[in-house]
């Protein structure tokens, strides 16, 4: 079964730089599309944005673009989340997650059938 | 961009009721739905996907309907485990949005 492992926990000053991780054990990373989610303790939901590293094609969000960026790297199975700027409005808890291939594992209208275990942000000055 | 509302927001109920969410999306995405359970602490297991198709080894009390603007998650005999924060997503077109969330609590 495929898993997500997310990195750990991080307590980040304001304004600095952060770049957080979701390895894919399995084969299927360069086949499927990797979501990120960010979800604020206590509230929602909220889509971030995607990431297909077969070919890198990457969207985001209109509330995220610019404040984040989504890479990959096939030769570790891994997405990343990165910050260049940190705001305290950026503690949340970010999950990754796979789309299924109910469509076709290289179409995005996939929902999100395996989940990382999230990954704690904190920016607190 | 396509905006989901959910309703109600919150609901309380008893195990055993039938449980009915709602989620409206702002303009049509024909099937292209999917529906997800959050237990507290717990992340995301998606439900249903494509309206009404039921996410392998969930509960057959579960199902979904809908196409269009207008679609509804029913929870027929609610378990103790059910009580959860249910979501919807729309899967039409970027960015797919999720619905605010319906946290079903415990009467």
């Amino acid at each position: 079964e495929v898993q997500l492992v997310q990195s750990g926990p991080e307590v980040k000053k304001p304004g600095e730089s952060l770049r957080i991780s979701c390895q894919e054990s399995g084969d299927s990373f360069t086949t499927h599309w990797f979501t990120w989610v960010r979800q604020i303790p206590g509230k929602g939901l909220e889509w971030v944005g995607i990431i297909f590293p077969g070919d890198f094609d990457t969207r985001y969000s209109p509330s995220f673009e610019g404040q984040v960026t989504i890479s990959a790297d096939r030769s570790v199975a891994t997405t990343y989340l990165h910050w260049s700027n940190l705001k305290p409005s950026d503690t949340a808890i970010y999950y990754c997650a796979r789309g299924a291939d109910f469509y076709g594992s290289g179409s995005p209208y996939n929902p999100l059938d395996q989940w990382g275990q999230g990954t704690l942000v904190t920016v607190s000055s | 961009d396509i905006q989901l509302t959910q309703a109600p927001p919150f609901l309380s109920a008893s195990v055993g009721d039938r449980v009915t969410i709602t989620c409206r999306a702002s303009q049509g995405i024909t099937r292209y739905i999917a529906w997800y359970q959050q237990r507290p602490g717990q992340t995301p297991k998606l439900l249903i996907y494509a309206a009404s198709t039921l996410q392998s080894a969930v509960p057959s009390r579960f199902s979904g309907s809908g196409s269009g603007t207008e679609f509804t998650l029913t929870i027929n005999g609610l378990q103790p485990e059910d009580f959860a924060t249910y979501y919807c997503q729309q899967l039409h077109s970027s960015p797919y949005s999720f619905g605010q969330g319906t946290k079903v609590e415990i009467k």
